[in-house]
């Protein structure tokens, strides 16, 4: 079984600054990891993915997360935010092998971004 | 564009009522997934239809059903409507099996709001 915790619902960053978004995982068996982004009244767009490969991902929009297994953490993080970013932004683990996309998200995190 | 789109984007039904969701899948892909997302919540796992097989459910009772048909495209129908099935139905579609990437594409979503 597996399941994430985002930890924060909210969180205001003034533009230009840091974005950290975190997540840890549970999971049973070695895992996949995705952040997604939701903008209001929409679905939900891919940021970057985790396969078990490279622990630094690097994704779209300037985003990348590291895998950390000691941790159990998949943190996302940009260095400069910009106003764009404000939306939804979901952390989601599923069993690690392709062809097994059933995803358990998280509760989310809002992020708003502070002129 | 994900090029998964889904019908209607929003309806009101009352309780006791059924309802039928419909997603055309991304072109190529053969799996389906749908999710339910309450407000302020992640997406939540109800089933998953590979090549016109259940291919997994999650906690959701048995008025909860769904269809693939032979074009990939799938439906949801959810009988005797409660008022906790007001949710954003989300339908995303990937490349299960061998093939499979790992990666999820969501529609928009199908708004349903039970009075």
């Amino acid at each position: 079984a597996q399941s994430v915790t985002q930890l924060g619902s909210h969180v205001s960053v003034s533009e230009g600054a840091l974005v950290l978004l975190r997540c840890n995982y549970s999971s049973s068996v070695p895992p996949y990891l995705f952040w997604y982004v939701q903008y209001p009244n929409q679905g939900l767009q891919l940021l970057l993915k985790y396969t078990s490969a490279a622990t630094l991902v690097k994704g779209i929009n300037g985003f990348e997360a590291e895998f950390k297994k000691s941790e159990t953490s998949f943190h996302l993080t940009k260095p400069s935010a910009h106003m764009s970013d404000a939306a939804e932004y979901f952390c989601a683990v599923t069993g690690g092998y392709f062809g097994n996309e059933k995803l358990t998200f998280g509760t989310g995190t809002r992020l708003t971004i502070i002129p | 564009e994900t090029g998964v789109t889904q019908s209607p984007t929003h309806l009101i039904k009352t309780r006791g009522q059924q309802v039928t969701l419909r997603c055309s899948s991304q072109s190529g892909h053969n799996t389906v997934s749908w999710y339910q997302q309450a407000l302020g919540q992640g997406p939540q796992f109800i089933f998953q239809y590979y090549r016109e097989e259940e291919n997994g459910r999650g906690n959701f009772p048995p008025r909860f059903s769904g269809l693939q048909f032979p074009n990939y495209s799938s439906e949801l129908n959810v009988n005797a409507l409660e008022l906790d099935d007001s949710a954003l139905y989300l339908c995303a579609s990937s490349l299960g099996g061998t093939g499979g990437t790992g990666e999820l594409f969501f529609g928009e979503g199908s708004r349903l709001t039970v009075l």
